[in-house]
């Protein structure tokens, strides 16, 4: 397998506009995460899914950030409209199914610079 | 969720071992102690996890206290690669509970040639 694959690895946007980050997890597993990654504020947990119905989205910072799960092998976190303050590494995680006695495997992130 | 309190920063020599510790204090019976790495522009990456026993892997080694109060994460012998931040996290084991991954700020390792 792969691994979790993130797109774009890069995005540089004006504030304002709509921002799209994708997510391909791991095939089988049950459970997806986004996380945000700040120098100020290390790595946030911002929702997570199991089976595609999302769990917990607690960490999600305000209305402007959504996410999607429409299948299993796909998920969006989306900011519309977009600030500088939301410049962060956004990272996608995937896990099958074991909980806690399982490992979490991340994907290499999108780095987001808004500007 | 239980609180982990790691050291900011360590520094070893290369080819030498190292332990980290982490201290947790709060954990209940339900919490497994997991360890996770993240290397300079990587995403976070799995160490080792364990319960109450201590555990090997081709990784490293946690050991973990009788009262389970603390661990220690050991790498057998430091390489240039392992120099990353070492992440302790607790994660619930309670029946229906994902154990979701919650990072504290973890410890900075500098390994040194």
């Amino acid at each position: 397998d792969a691994g979790v694959i993130q797109s774009p690895r890069h995005e540089v946007t004006e504030m304002g506009q709509e921002v799209t980050l994708r997510c391909k997890p791991i095939s089988g597993h049950d459970y997806l995460f986004w996380y945000r990654q700040t120098m100020m504020r290390g790595l946030e947990l911002l929702i997570y899914f199991n089976n595609n119905v999302p769990i917990d989205d607690s960490g999600m910072p305000e209305d402007r950030f959504s996410a999607k799960m429409p299948n299993a092998s796909f998920s969006t976190l989306k900011i519309q409209p977009s600030e500088p303050r939301d410049s962060a590494v956004y990272f996608c995680a995937s896990q099958p199914i074991g909980g806690p006695n399982t490992e979490a495997f991340f994907g290499q992130g999108t780095r987001l610079t808004v500007v | 969720d239980a609180k982990t309190t790691q050291p900011n920063s360590m520094e070893s020599n290369e080819e030498e071992p190292v332990h980290l510790p982490c201290n947790h204090s709060t954990i209940s019976g339900t919490d497994y102690i997991h360890w996770y790495r993240q290397l300079p522009s990587q995403g976070p990456e799995y160490v080792i996890h364990g319960l109450t026993s201590n555990v090997n892997n081709r990784m490293a080694s946690l050991a973990i206290a009788e009262d389970r109060k603390s661990s220690t994460l050991i790498l057998h012998r430091a390489t240039l690669r392992d120099a990353a931040v070492y992440y302790c996290i607790l994660r619930d084991r309670t029946i229906g509970n994902t154990g979701k991954l919650i990072f504290g700020q973890g410890t900075t390792l500098q390994v040194k040639p």
